[in-house]
């Protein structure tokens, strides 16, 4: 079993339509979540980090952590274009990374 | 300010060759991490440095890659010999623990490293 599982996508959504990102890992012990966006060709940046159960609201971004099912997710409200890319979860102060889901907004 | 910079931005090898890969972290920054990138396997840690020490180097795939950061502003990364697997994107990050661990991780615009 991986560490950290992302579904490798990629996710289609309509413009304006709610994007649904999720992230599962193993280690119980895990304390800090982060959510990395890049683009094609790009670096990764940061979107979000998160270290408590709950939810966490960054303009369009919620990040969700729920621990004791062992999944965090990222939503993104009134998707555009311009958020087409790749979104990456990464654990334990950005040690541990998933894959990465590939996001696709339709116009 | 200026970003992490990284150098060179791509590079083509022939396996068996030394390849160098430099980094310069942003300035004030006490944390330096090296990453890997590759379609197949995704973003790999490969090693990482708390104020120009080693802290963890279990990423590193085998003996003939090596990483020093001789001081606060300089880094390397060094496979010898190279071969085809280790073609990739190596990306250089830094960031600023403060009082939440390693802080956000800033990335260097990456090394894209070919071996023939």
């Amino acid at each position: 079993q991986k560490e950290v599982e992302q579904n490798s996508g990629p996710l289609s959504v309509p413009e304006g339509a709610i994007a649904s990102l999720n992230c599962t890992y193993s280690d119980r012990g895990s304390q800090s979540f982060f959510w990395y966006r890049q683009y094609s060709g790009k670096s990764p940046e940061l979107i979000m980090s998160i270290y408590s159960n709950g939810d966490k609201e960054d303009g369009r971004f919620t990040a969700q952590l729920n621990k004791a099912s062992q999944y965090v997710s990222l939503l993104i409200r009134d998707s555009q274009p311009s958020d087409s890319a790749t979104y990456l979860c990464a654990l334990n102060y950005q040690l541990i990374w998933g894959a990465g889901t590939k996001l696709i907004i339709k116009p | 300010d200026a970003g992490v910079i990284q150098s060179p931005r791509h590079e083509v090898t022939e396996m068996g060759q030394e390849v160098t890969l430099r980094c310069k972290p942003i300035s004030g920054h006490d944390y330096l991490f090296w990453y890997r990138q590759t379609m197949m396997r995704g973003l790999e840690l490969l090693i990482y440095f708390n104020n120009n020490v080693p802290i963890d180097d279990s990423g590193m795939p085998e003996d003939r890659f090596s990483a020093k950061m001789p001081n606060a502003s300089f880094s390397t990364l060094k496979i010898q010999p190279s071969e085809p697997r280790d073609s990739a994107v190596y990306f250089c990050a830094s960031s600023f623990s403060g009082s939440t661990g390693t802080g956000e991780l800033f990335f260097g615009e990456g090394s894209r490293l070919t071996v023939l």
